[in-house]
Protein backbone atom coordinates (compact mmCIF):
# COMPACT_ATOMS: atom_id res chain seq x y z
CA UNK A 1 0.00 0.00 0.00
CA UNK A 2 1.11 3.68 -0.10
CA UNK A 3 4.00 5.05 2.32
CA UNK A 4 4.38 8.14 3.27
CA UNK A 5 7.26 9.32 5.11
CA UNK A 6 7.13 12.41 7.09
CA UNK A 7 10.25 14.37 8.62
CA UNK A 8 11.42 15.59 11.23
CA UNK A 9 9.54 14.35 14.00
CA UNK A 10 10.32 17.19 15.87
CA UNK A 11 11.19 20.89 15.26
CA UNK A 12 11.76 22.94 17.63
CA UNK A 13 12.43 27.02 16.45
CA UNK A 14 12.66 30.58 17.42
CA UNK A 15 10.00 33.26 17.32
CA UNK A 16 10.39 35.10 13.69
CA UNK A 17 12.17 32.13 11.85
CA UNK A 18 11.08 29.75 9.30
CA UNK A 19 10.27 25.92 9.51
CA UNK A 20 10.18 23.45 6.92
CA UNK A 21 9.03 20.07 7.23
CA UNK A 22 9.01 17.42 4.35
CA UNK A 23 7.54 14.35 3.10
CA UNK A 24 7.90 11.79 0.49
CA UNK A 25 5.28 9.50 -1.08
CA UNK A 26 5.69 6.10 -3.15
CA UNK A 27 2.45 6.28 -5.15
CA UNK A 28 3.06 8.16 -8.28
CA UNK A 29 -0.91 8.08 -8.82
CA UNK A 30 -1.40 10.49 -5.86
CA UNK A 31 -2.71 13.55 -7.12
CA UNK A 32 -3.40 15.94 -3.95
CA UNK A 33 -1.13 17.12 -1.17
CA UNK A 34 -2.70 18.28 2.00
CA UNK A 35 -1.34 19.54 4.95
CA UNK A 36 -3.37 19.45 8.33
CA UNK A 37 -2.26 21.18 11.65
CA UNK A 38 -3.82 19.52 14.70
CA UNK A 39 -3.62 21.48 18.22
CA UNK A 40 -3.93 19.94 21.77
CA UNK A 41 -7.78 18.08 21.95
CA UNK A 42 -8.90 19.07 18.30
CA UNK A 43 -9.22 17.26 15.08
CA UNK A 44 -7.11 18.15 11.95
CA UNK A 45 -7.27 21.38 10.55
CA UNK A 46 -6.45 22.05 6.56
CA UNK A 47 -3.96 24.88 6.25
CA UNK A 48 -2.57 24.49 2.77
CA UNK A 49 -3.04 21.86 -0.40
CA UNK A 50 -1.83 21.45 -3.65
CA UNK A 51 -2.53 19.28 -6.52
CA UNK A 52 -0.58 17.60 -8.95
CA UNK A 53 -0.45 19.56 -11.84
CA UNK A 54 0.70 22.85 -9.48
CA UNK A 55 4.45 23.12 -8.10
CA UNK A 56 4.10 25.98 -5.54
CA UNK A 57 1.19 27.56 -3.57
CA UNK A 58 1.83 29.83 -0.99
CA UNK A 59 -0.82 31.73 1.26
CA UNK A 60 0.52 34.66 3.37
CA UNK A 61 3.30 33.05 5.72
CA UNK A 62 2.67 29.54 4.42
CA UNK A 63 3.65 27.92 1.38
CA UNK A 64 3.56 24.13 -0.13
CA UNK A 65 6.25 23.10 -2.43
CA UNK A 66 6.01 19.55 -4.75
CA UNK A 67 8.75 17.88 -7.00
CA UNK A 68 6.64 15.30 -8.75
CA UNK A 69 9.95 13.37 -10.22
CA UNK A 70 11.30 12.80 -6.75
CA UNK A 71 7.84 11.87 -5.00
CA UNK A 72 8.43 14.38 -2.10
CA UNK A 73 6.70 17.85 -0.81
CA UNK A 74 7.43 20.23 1.63
CA UNK A 75 5.69 22.53 4.32
CA UNK A 76 7.49 25.83 4.31
CA UNK A 77 6.28 28.53 7.47
CA UNK A 78 7.81 31.97 7.35
CA UNK A 79 7.70 34.78 10.54
CA UNK A 80 7.22 31.66 12.58
CA UNK A 81 4.78 32.62 15.71
CA UNK A 82 4.14 30.82 18.79
CA UNK A 83 0.63 30.05 18.20
CA UNK A 84 1.83 28.03 14.92
CA UNK A 85 2.79 25.26 17.80
CA UNK A 86 1.06 22.28 16.98
CA UNK A 87 1.82 19.18 15.26
CA UNK A 88 1.54 19.34 11.62
CA UNK A 89 0.91 15.78 9.28
CA UNK A 90 1.10 15.82 5.19
CA UNK A 91 -0.89 13.06 3.36
CA UNK A 92 -1.65 12.25 0.34
CA UNK A 93 -4.54 10.54 -1.62
CA UNK A 94 -3.62 7.30 -2.98
CA UNK A 95 -4.03 5.80 -5.73
CA UNK A 96 -5.47 9.43 -7.02
CA UNK A 97 -8.82 7.74 -7.30
CA UNK A 98 -11.86 10.06 -6.90
CA UNK A 99 -12.65 8.56 -3.22
CA UNK A 100 -10.38 11.08 -1.01
CA UNK A 101 -8.78 7.98 0.26
CA UNK A 102 -5.85 9.59 2.36
CA UNK A 103 -2.62 8.50 3.51
CA UNK A 104 -0.89 10.08 6.32
CA UNK A 105 2.34 10.49 7.35
CA UNK A 106 3.45 10.23 10.85
CA UNK A 107 3.27 13.98 11.78
CA UNK A 108 5.79 16.82 13.17
CA UNK A 109 5.73 18.39 16.36
CA UNK A 110 6.55 22.44 16.04
CA UNK A 111 7.56 24.45 18.56
CA UNK A 112 7.89 28.17 18.41
CA UNK A 113 9.77 29.02 21.58
CA UNK A 114 8.89 33.35 21.83
CA UNK B 1 -22.66 26.26 11.10
CA UNK B 2 -20.91 23.09 12.88
CA UNK B 3 -19.54 21.47 10.53
CA UNK B 4 -18.76 17.76 11.97
CA UNK B 5 -19.84 16.62 15.04
CA UNK B 6 -18.58 13.67 16.90
CA UNK B 7 -20.17 12.12 20.20
CA UNK B 8 -19.27 11.61 22.53
CA UNK B 9 -16.14 13.10 23.16
CA UNK B 10 -14.67 10.29 25.91
CA UNK B 11 -15.65 6.70 26.15
CA UNK B 12 -14.15 3.61 28.49
CA UNK B 13 -15.49 0.79 27.21
CA UNK B 14 -14.43 -2.98 29.23
CA UNK B 15 -13.25 -5.50 27.05
CA UNK B 16 -16.08 -7.06 24.52
CA UNK B 17 -18.28 -4.50 24.93
CA UNK B 18 -20.05 -2.67 21.98
CA UNK B 19 -20.32 0.63 21.15
CA UNK B 20 -21.43 3.35 18.39
CA UNK B 21 -19.56 6.38 17.74
CA UNK B 22 -22.01 9.11 16.19
CA UNK B 23 -20.93 11.13 13.42
CA UNK B 24 -22.73 13.82 11.87
CA UNK B 25 -22.03 17.05 9.29
CA UNK B 26 -24.46 19.79 8.18
CA UNK B 27 -22.50 20.62 5.09
CA UNK B 28 -24.55 18.46 2.47
CA UNK B 29 -20.83 16.51 1.63
CA UNK B 30 -21.70 13.58 -0.24
CA UNK B 31 -18.22 11.62 1.14
CA UNK B 32 -17.62 10.94 4.70
CA UNK B 33 -15.00 8.89 5.94
CA UNK B 34 -13.73 7.46 9.70
CA UNK B 35 -10.04 7.58 10.95
CA UNK B 36 -8.30 6.25 14.00
CA UNK B 37 -5.01 8.31 15.14
CA UNK B 38 -2.84 5.76 17.77
CA UNK B 39 -0.50 8.01 20.21
CA UNK B 40 1.98 9.52 17.88
CA UNK B 41 1.23 8.47 14.89
CA UNK B 42 -0.84 9.42 11.72
CA UNK B 43 -4.18 9.07 10.51
CA UNK B 44 -5.35 5.73 9.18
CA UNK B 45 -8.43 5.35 7.06
CA UNK B 46 -10.76 2.97 9.03
CA UNK B 47 -14.08 3.04 6.26
CA UNK B 48 -15.24 5.75 3.68
CA UNK B 49 -18.27 6.25 2.28
CA UNK B 50 -19.21 7.97 -1.08
CA UNK B 51 -22.72 8.42 -0.44
CA UNK B 52 -26.28 7.26 1.41
CA UNK B 53 -26.37 3.73 1.08
CA UNK B 54 -22.54 3.00 0.01
CA UNK B 55 -19.50 2.78 1.90
CA UNK B 56 -16.28 0.72 1.63
CA UNK B 57 -13.23 -0.60 3.65
CA UNK B 58 -9.92 1.51 4.44
CA UNK B 59 -6.83 0.22 5.52
CA UNK B 60 -7.93 -0.84 8.89
CA UNK B 61 -11.60 -2.24 9.00
CA UNK B 62 -10.99 -5.30 10.65
CA UNK B 63 -13.34 -4.80 14.19
CA UNK B 64 -15.56 -2.00 13.28
CA UNK B 65 -18.65 -1.79 10.97
CA UNK B 66 -20.35 1.24 9.46
CA UNK B 67 -23.56 2.18 7.63
CA UNK B 68 -24.98 5.52 6.14
CA UNK B 69 -28.71 5.81 5.56
CA UNK B 70 -28.63 9.69 5.50
CA UNK B 71 -26.48 12.11 3.76
CA UNK B 72 -25.91 13.65 7.02
CA UNK B 73 -24.65 10.68 9.20
CA UNK B 74 -22.32 8.06 9.57
CA UNK B 75 -21.79 6.10 12.27
CA UNK B 76 -19.22 3.75 13.60
CA UNK B 77 -19.85 0.76 15.25
CA UNK B 78 -17.49 -1.49 17.29
CA UNK B 79 -19.04 -4.88 18.16
CA UNK B 80 -16.51 -6.71 20.30
CA UNK B 81 -14.04 -4.04 22.33
CA UNK B 82 -10.20 -5.35 21.93
CA UNK B 83 -7.82 -3.27 24.04
CA UNK B 84 -5.93 -2.55 20.51
CA UNK B 85 -9.14 -0.49 19.50
CA UNK B 86 -7.83 1.82 22.63
CA UNK B 87 -7.31 5.21 20.01
CA UNK B 88 -8.52 8.32 19.42
CA UNK B 89 -11.28 8.37 16.12
CA UNK B 90 -11.90 10.83 13.76
CA UNK B 91 -15.10 11.59 11.27
CA UNK B 92 -14.23 13.59 8.09
CA UNK B 93 -16.59 14.83 5.55
CA UNK B 94 -15.65 16.38 1.62
CA UNK B 95 -17.88 17.77 -0.61
CA UNK B 96 -16.55 15.53 -3.76
CA UNK B 97 -13.87 13.35 -2.31
CA UNK B 98 -10.75 12.86 -4.57
CA UNK B 99 -8.77 15.95 -4.53
CA UNK B 100 -10.86 18.17 -2.32
CA UNK B 101 -10.40 19.02 1.35
CA UNK B 102 -11.43 16.71 3.95
CA UNK B 103 -13.16 18.86 7.06
CA UNK B 104 -12.43 16.96 10.41
CA UNK B 105 -14.23 16.73 13.88
CA UNK B 106 -12.69 16.85 16.93
CA UNK B 107 -12.76 13.55 17.51
CA UNK B 108 -13.64 10.94 20.43
CA UNK B 109 -11.17 9.24 22.63
CA UNK B 110 -11.91 5.86 23.39
CA UNK B 111 -10.56 3.80 26.31
CA UNK B 112 -10.54 -0.01 26.50
CA UNK B 113 -10.03 -2.00 29.47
Amino acid sequence: GENVEQHPSTLSVQEGDSAVIKCTYSDSASNYFPWYKQELGKGPQLIIDIRSNVGEKKDQRIAVTLNKTAKHFSLHITETQPEDSAVYFCADNAGGTSYGKLTFGQGTILTVHP
Amino acid sequence: NAGVTQTPKFRILKIGQSMTLQCTQDMNHNYMYWYRQDPGMGLKLIYYSVGAGITDKGEVPNGYNVSRSTTEDFPLRLELAAPSQTSVYFCASSYLGGNQPQHFGDGTRLSIL
